[in-house]
């Protein structure tokens, strides 16, 4: 059984990068096929794509937020990343990771999700 | 990227059938089979209920149906049960992007 786990800083300061980390358990990154997501929601709100990375590397960012996103695959920890820069209070969310089969909409595993705010 | 139209709200009593619908284009859920449908309760995490239009993951009872007309999806629950409320997103691959959401539809089990 395939498990995701987010895990970074709950508070993020305004202007300051935001960093969260998903460690997949139950299979490898690397097996191909898969696309590795960031996925947000705002409180009381509906989804947000943020982008995806493939174990090759290979990344996509939503682009009302690519200048700000960088996602990064760690193979050898089984692990993938989010940073989000210049925050501020809107990017105040729940931040799931989730994985994409074959690029399909069909996010089959999610990460429990994790709250980050965006607070001095 | 524009969001899929799905209702505010829909609602049902227990053993009736309920109908959510998901409304794009032709980039999107009109030119491929690639619609999902996820149920959110409450601070958990979204889960899968149907992909690729009418597939039903391992474990997903068969009360929930989804089908596919021109550039709309629909999801359907049949004896609607009190543990079904909860708000159901859409998404669909796009040509635009990757994946498109739908804005969510809370679904009331009176």
């Amino acid at each position: 059984q395939v498990q995701l786990l987010e895990s970074g800083p709950g508070l993020v300061k305004p202007s300051q990068t935001l960093s969260l980390t998903c460690t997949v358990s139950g299979g490898s990154i690397s097996s191909g096929g898969y696309y590795w997501t960031w996925i947000r929601q705002h409180p009381g709100k509906g989804l947000e794509y943020i982008g995806y990375i493939y174990y090759s590397g290979n990344t996509y960012s939503n682009p009302s937020l690519k200048s700000r996103v960088t996602i990064s695959v760690d193979t050898s920890k089984n692990q993938f990343s989010l940073k989000l820069s210049s925050v501020t209070a809107a990017d105040t969310a729940v931040y799931y990771c989730a994985r994409d089969v074959a690029l399909t909409a069909n996010f089959d595993y999610w990460g429990q999700g994790t709250l980050v705010t965006v607070s001095s | 990227q524009s969001a899929l139209t799905q209702p505010a709200s829909v609602s049902g009593s227990p053993g009736q059938s309920i109908s959510i619908s998901c409304s794009g284009t032709s980039s999107d859920v009109g030119g491929y089979n690639y619609v999902s449908w996820y149920q959110q309760h409450p601070g958990k995490a979204p889960k899968i209920m149907i992909y690729a239009v009418n597939n039903r993951p391992s474990g997903v009872p068969d009360r929930f149906s989804g089908s596919k007309s021109g550039n709309t999806a629909s999801l359907t629950i049949s004896g609607l049960q009190a543990e079904d409320e909860a708000v159901y997103y859409c998404t669909s691959y796009t040509t635009t992007s990757p994946v498109v959401f739908g804005g969510g539809t809370r679904l009331t089990v009176l």
